[in-house]
């Protein structure tokens, strides 16, 4: 099973639609959850990190469920721009390291 | 401007030929990583480095090597390259304790023939 796994998509949604991604990942012991942003051929970017309250950020909201090992991202109002590979992430505190997932593809069209 | 930046950002090469990809950033941040990213496996972990001359493996090290001999520079060396090495690398800093928010050069798209 793969440290951390995500739905590769794509996601096709027109612009103003609300998506999700969830991502889960297989070490009940991480403490650290992010979302990072990759645009074709670029480099990841981080987009926001997840506290087990739920944060939000503008139109991004990210949620984290411990007990099912469980995030996701929330992206309300999608705009063209939102158009990315949404990558999951995990902080590995004991080889202190990021494990990231392999990326859900988003494409948002007019 | 702080930045993560690589050298040579494309490179073509062929079987065997000795060849680095330089990284250097000037954000004077203890940790830099590589990573290599190939689809549906995502990014992976080659090797780290918690400072200057500390260097340790990462999830797929074989066939690289890597120095760390001033704190701005962490070089990508791979001395017998071999098609399965095509990829693209990224090379990676933060500040020690904030893996979270590692800041990532733009990329080095390698193909080996």
């Amino acid at each position: 099973r793969k440290e951390v796994e995500q739905d590769p998509g794509p996601f096709n949604v027109p612009e103003g639609a609300t998506v999700a991604f969830n991502c889960t990942y297989s070490n009940s012991a991480s403490q650290s959850f992010f979302w990072y942003r990759q645009d074709c051929r670029k480099e990841p970017k981080l987009l926001m990190s997840v506290y087990s309250s739920g944060n939000e950020d503008g139109r991004f909201t990210a949620q984290l469920n411990r007990a099912s090992q469980y995030i996701s991202l929330l992206i309300r109002d999608s705009k063209l721009s939102d158009s990315a590979t949404y990558l999951c992430v995990v902080l590995d505190t004991g080889f202190q390291k990021l494990v990231f997932g392999t990326g859900t593809r988003l494409l948002v069209s007019p | 401007e702080a930045q993560v930046t690589q050298n040579p950002r494309y490179l073509i090469t062929v079987t065997g030929k000795k060849l680095t990809v330089t990284c250097s950033q000037n954000m004077n941040h203890e940790y830099m990583s590589w990573y290599r990213q190939d689809p549906g496996l995502g990014l992976r972990q080659i090797y780290y480095s918690m400072n200057v001359e500390v260097t340790d493996k990462g999830d797929v090290p074989e066939g690289y090597k890597v120095s760390r001999k001033e704190k701005r520079n962490f070089p990508l060396i791979l001395e017998s390259p071999s098609p399965n090495q095509t990829s693209l690398y990224f090379c990676a800093s933060s500040f020690l304790g904030s893996y979270n928010e590692q800041f990532f050069g733009p990329g080095t798209r390698l193909t080996v023939l």
